[in-house]
């Protein structure tokens, strides 16, 4: 079955700071999309990244970089030199594909509050 | 290109009645998805339909329904209206093809408050 854990709940930082958001993943598809969304304070939810799973590669953009590591189903997310307009709340999801069940799975959240 | 539109954006309702929702994907995605967000459960998927089909469906009971139309909006109904059915409501929509799953793109919400 397919499962995404967000552990972290809320993270403080202090603006400048680097932050690492986790994800962990369950799935027994062979082939299945990873992704980031941001959901800022005004509510909607803005996609970040896709990853599937035969691009192991680290990918940056910006001071955004995430980290995808198949030995440990884990697809993390690090905010480099954190802004105040990084507060929001991400998510991460999980979406098989072999398996046909054409439906993403979201993690609970974690909420990420930039301060001053 | 538009983005996702929902209407209305916000509806209070009292319990026992019900609501119907509406979608309007980006122009030619033809996947849309829904999704009930509440603070307690997160991001709580209800279907997904393509091309006027409902390929998946999570786990809420009857009283939740949908359907897509041929121009790919989408409609979802809550009947009988509890209190619990208080939250927002998510649309998403993706340009889907077989083995590749696309991100999706989200509307603002729906905020339901049951009364």
């Amino acid at each position: 079955a397919q499962k995404v854990t967000q552990a972290q709940t809320e993270i403080s930082v202090v603006e400048k700071e680097d932050v690492t958001l986790d994800c962990v993943y369950e799935t027994r598809d062979t082939t299945y999309y990873l992704f980031w969304y941001k959901q800022p304070p005004s509510g909607e939810l803005v996609f970040l990244i896709r990853r599937n799973s035969f691009d192991e590669q680290n990918e940056i953009s910006g001071r955004y970089s995430w980290n995808f590591q198949k030995s440990t189903s884990s697809f993390n997310f690090t905010i480099t030199a954190s802004q105040v307009v990084d507060s929001a709340v991400y998510f991460c999801a999980l979406s098989e594909t072999t398996s046909g069940t054409y439906k993403y799975i979201f993690g609970t959240g974690t909420r990420l509050k930039v301060l001053a | 290109k538009a983005g996702v539109t929902q209407t209305p954006r916000y509806l209070i309702k009292t319990r026992g009645q019900q609501v119907t929702l509406s979608c309007s994907p980006i122009s030619g995605h033809r996947s849309v998805s829904w999704y009930q967000q509440t603070p307690g459960q997160g991001l709580q998927f209800l279907f997904e339909y393509f091309s006027e089909t409902q390929r998946n469906k999570g786990n809420f009971p009857g009283r939740f329904s949908g359907r897509q139309f041929s121009n790919s909006r989408s409609e979802m109904n809550v009947s009988t209206l509890e209190l619990g059915d208080s939250a927002l409501y998510l649309c998403a929509s993706s340009s889907w093809r077989r083995g590749v799953n696309n991100e999706q793109f989200f509307g603002p919400g729906t905020r339901l408050t049951v009364l």
